[in-house]
């Protein structure tokens, strides 16, 4: 069964601090998925990785694929109070046809 | 372009009732999906449908099921409700082959 392992499973910073969370796995993935969630709703998909070491930035959010594709990591810098909210991975069988393997998640908290 | 629609947003049910959760995909997405989540699991897969057809299942027990039609809506029923099923059910859709993912807003089921 693949895994995605997420930490840290929780933190709390104050606003105009950078933060980094990782997603790890022994297994290859052929993209990965990085997703916001806020309570009450349900995940936004906020970037796509497919490339083996690919880096894609998205304003104050840099997110990176592992060379092996097994592992990621999201680096937030500034972050503000908007940013809270739950960081969910989830990964593509390399084989495919199968179901994405989601992460557990890493809960964040920026306080003003 | 209108996003995952479900429905209804908030349930509760009584342990033993049956329950049937709507969701209407992202027009032109084939694919559903659905995914319970609760604070200690995480997203946990339930099923997929694409065409009418279950392309995967979850590890859940026979008492949660599933539909598509052919307008690509999908429903799930969970019989003799217990109480663990108390969750977060969200549904996702999308273009057959793409791990992307566009999720609903979820339904929150309280059973009692």
């Amino acid at each position: 069964t693949q895994l995605l392992e997420q930490s840290p499973q929780f933190l709390s910073i104050q606003e105009g601090e950078n933060l980094t969370v990782y997603c790890n796995s022994s297994s290859v993935f052929s993209s990965l998925q990085w997703y916001r969630q806020e309570p009450g709703e349900g995940p936004v998909l906020l970037v796509t990785v497919v490339t083996g070491g690919e880096v894609k930035k998205l304003k104050r959010l840099t997110f990176q694929f592992g060379d092996a594709r097994k592992d990621s990591s999201l680096h937030i810098t500034a972050a503000q109070p908007g940013d809270t909210g739950l960081y969910l991975c989830a990964g593509e069988n390399a084989s495919g046809n199968t179901p994405l393997v989601f992460g557990k998640g890493t809960r964040l908290s920026v306080i003003a | 372009k209108a996003g995952v629609t479900q429905t209804p947003r908030y349930l509760i049910k009584t342990r033993g009732q049956q329950v049937t959760l709507s969701c209407s995909p992202i027009s032109g997405h084939r694919s559903v999906s659905w995914y319970q989540q609760t604070p200690g699991q995480g997203l946990q897969f339930l099923f997929e449908y694409f065409s009418e057809t279950q392309r995967n299942k979850g590890n859940f027990p026979g008492r949660f099921s599933g539909r598509q039609f052919s307008n690509s809506r999908s429903e799930m029923n969970v019989s003799t409700l217990e109480l663990g099923d108390s969750a977060l059910y969200l549904c996702a859709s999308s273009f057959v082959g793409n791990p992307e993912a566009f999720f609903g807003q979820g339904t929150r089921l309280t059973v009692v």
